[in-house]
């Protein structure tokens, strides 16, 4: 198994674009997650999902869309992207029997000028 | 809503020596798990130990064991024989509920070995 997988591993963009970060798992997880870490910082949590069609919004939201049509993917858009976003994202996944174990991609550093 | 507290931003500790380090957190759930993550230079996030808030006996793993004192609110980790491979980032993590919500993360502590 490739765990969670998480493409690109960096990014640069200009202020005003937008782009999706990729997420997937391989583990027939059911929820998953997107945080984000800002330098110094612990993750603060963007959205979350727990199955195909379903999501909900976490601590920071604002300036972000997310998409859950299977259970492996779990992308998530940036809109009109902004400094205030330059951080490193996580996507995790974990699973109903896990006792609470999330299980991390290895995250996409993103750089907005 | 819970928050976490890790009061040591920074902390350093000679190889083969034990350190602990301090996290608090606050909830009004009585039904939770509490994570200690490390994060190494490679960025990548690994679960070092786990603790169910039910369980009275501190979880161990290997060189890596809990003080668990849940009237106080206190969660702190201890490293035992430290490894310059124990260099990182460590954070404390709180989940609500019986598993599968999102975890809330302390600020993390900067742990450094030194030969």
């Amino acid at each position: 198994n490739a765990g969670v997988t998480q493409t690109p591993k960096f990014r640069i963009l200009k202020i005003g674009q937008s782009m999706t970060l990729q997420c997937t798992q391989d583990m027939n997880h059911n929820y998953m997650y997107w945080y984000r870490q800002d330098p110094g910082m612990g993750l603060k949590l963007i959205y979350y999902s727990v199955g195909a069609g379903i999501t909900d919004k976490g601590e920071v939201p604002n300036g972000y869309n997310v998409s859950r049509s299977t259970t492996e993917d779990f992308p998530l858009r940036l809109e009109l992207a902004a400094p205030s976003q330059t951080s490193v994202y996580f996507c995790a996944s974990s699973y109903l029997q896990g006792l609470g174990e999330q299980y991390f991609g290895p995250g996409t550093r993103l750089t907005v000028t | 809503a819970q928050t976490v507290t890790q009061s040591q931003p920074e902390m350093s500790v000679q190889e083969a020596e034990t350190v602990t380090l301090s996290c608090t957190y606050d909830t009004s759930e009585s039904n939770y798990y509490l994570f200690w993550y490390k994060q190494p230079p490679s960025r990548q996030m690994i679960l070092v130990i786990r603790q169910e808030a039910y369980k009275q006996q501190n979880a161990t793993e290997n060189r890596f064991s809990v003080n668990f004192q849940k009237a106080a609110k206190s969660f702190s980790l201890k490293i035992s024989d430290s490894q310059l491979g124990d260099t990182a980032m460590y954070f404390c993590a709180f989940m609500r509920g019986s598993g599968n919500t999102p975890l809330v993360f302390g600020k993390g502590t900067r742990l450094s070995v030194i030969a």
